[in-house]
């Protein structure tokens, strides 16, 4: 079975600063990984998603992760993050099967930014 | 073009009563997957559709839950006997699979389902 772990439960940070959450998934095969967020009173939206190919993966809004297959990790970066990215990400995991896969996700990190 | 849609966003029901949630998926998309939401955690899978079929139905936690899709497009998850313990945030999501390919989720706004 998949799971995945989201070790910062909770990350205040001050405008400017940079961030890295992180995210490690447990899975024996090749994984698609995913990235959403969910901004205070709106759904789940994608920010990044790897597939194959360049494991260093760039999504919107500056964000970007990077996957390390030998590490099990797909840790979320952002150089210069900015009050409005005050919001709660997820990590997620599902496997490639060629067919529609359910999605496993980590329990997430909520994360402040302060001006 | 449209999101995915969920109806109602709220609902407040007694315990023991039952309920249904409506999700309305991207049109065109082909899968349609239901998620719950508990406080402070991440989604949970219950049940995917391919078509009108559900193609993975394990994540239902027992058979007071149920779901159909009769024409590949809108889904219904049912609750029968609600409890307290169902209390969550129920999350649609749908997805255009191409064949050999791998799919991207895209979620609605979720029913936040209150039982008392």
């Amino acid at each position: 079975a998949q799971s995945v772990s989201q070790h910062n439960h909770h990350v205040i940070l001050s405008e400017a600063a940079s961030l890295e959450l992180g995210c490690n998934y447990s899975y024996g095969g090749t994984v698609n990984l995913f990235w959403y967020v969910q901004y205070p009173g709106q759904h789940l939206q994608l920010l990044l998603k790897y597939f194959s190919g360049d494991p260093l993966v760039k999504g919107i809004k500056g964000f970007e992760a990077e996957f390390i297959k030998s590490k099990f990790s797909f840790n979320l970066r952002k150089p210069s993050v900015q009050w409005s990215d005050t919001a709660e990400y997820f990590c997620a995991v599902n496997a490639p099967t060629g067919t529609a896969s359910k999605l496993t996700f980590g329990t997430g990190t909520r994360l402040q930014v302060t001006l | 073009g449209a999101g995915v849609s969920q109806t109602p966003s709220n609902k407040v029901t007694e315990k023991g009563k039952y309920v249904e949630l409506r999700c309305d998926p991207i049109s065109g998309h082909t899968a349609l997957y239901w998620y719950r939401q508990s406080l402070g955690q991440g989604p949970e899978f219950l049940i995917y559709f391919q078509g009108t079929g559900a193609a993975d139905d394990s994540g239902l936690p027992n058979d007071r839950f149920f779901a159909v899709r009769p024409e590949g497009s809108v889904s219904t998850l049912k609750i029968q006997r609600t409890e307290r313990g169902d209390s969550a945030v129920y999350l649609c999501a749908s997805s255009f699979l191409q064949s050999g390919s791998s799919d991207t989720q895209y979620f609605g706004p979720g029913t936040r389902l209150t039982v008392l």
